[in-house]
């Protein structure tokens, strides 16, 4: 069975670090597309970054620079390092996986983690 | 990439339809034959629903289609029922750099 189960999420001050972690099982992180979308709070879905099966990653415009993707194949979970954050930041981060198949879907979604930066 | 555009809210009846609209543009929903829509209900994640324009993932009950047309994506929900009562999403691919567009979302109440 397909999971997602992201951590790490909390209260920051704008200008702090933060590093969220998605831990899957079901699939090898490494063989899939996987993203993180945003929801801030009372607000609609917003994608923030992909990482290919092929290493490739790409970012919104408004995280790069501040945020990295990252995944850890031998732990099969994907990262968010969020660095710089800001009031704006603050949002629950979803961890999410591609359709296979050629689709671009997002077929699993974890149950998400807030993240809140304020002072 | 601006977010594609959904009605705020759509209402119906219990066993009456609703279709919700999703406006992006030729680089996005009029390019790609990509488009998914999602269910949210409160506090929950995201649920897919359709994907490919017209497609259902396993499970998902077929009073929920898809379409399209243009610039245009439409998701029509037949034979409203309660737990039908969610908010909605569009989503588009718009490319390599940029995967997921999403829509602005629309509240459907059932009523």
């Amino acid at each position: 069975e397909v999971q997602l189960v992201e951590s790490g999420g909390g209260l920051i001050q704008p200008g702090g670090s933060l590093r969220l972690s998605c831990a899957a099982s079901g699939f090898s992180v490494s063989s899939s597309y996987m993203s993180w979308v945003r929801q801030a709070p009372g607000k609609g879905l917003e994608w923030v970054s992909i990482i290919y099966s092929d290493g490739s990653i790409y970012y919104t415009d408004s995280v790069k620079g501040r945020f990295t993707i990252s995944r850890d194949n031998s732990q099969n979970t994907l990262n968010l390092q969020m660095n710089s954050l800001r009031a704006e930041d603050t949002a629950v981060y979803y961890c999410t996986r591609y359709c296979s198949g050629g689709s671009w879907c997002l077929d699993y979604w974890g149950q998400g983690t807030l993240v809140t930066v304020s002072s | 990439q601006s977010a594609l555009t959904q009605p705020r809210s759509v209402s119906g009846s219990p066993g009456q339809s609703v279709i919700i609209s999703c406006t992006g543009t030729y680089r996005d929903v009029g390019f790609y034959d990509s488009v998914s829509w999602y269910q949210q209900h409160p506090g929950k994640a995201p649920k897919l629903m359709v994907y490919d324009v017209s497609k259902r993932p396993s499970g998902v009950p077929d009073r929920f289609s898809g379409s399209k047309s243009g610039n245009t994506a439409s998701l029509t929900i037949s034979g409203l029922q309660a737990e039908d009562e969610a908010d909605y999403y569009c989503c588009s691919y718009a490319g390599t750099y940029t995967p997921n567009v999403f829509g602005t979302g629309t509240t459907v109440t059932v009523l």
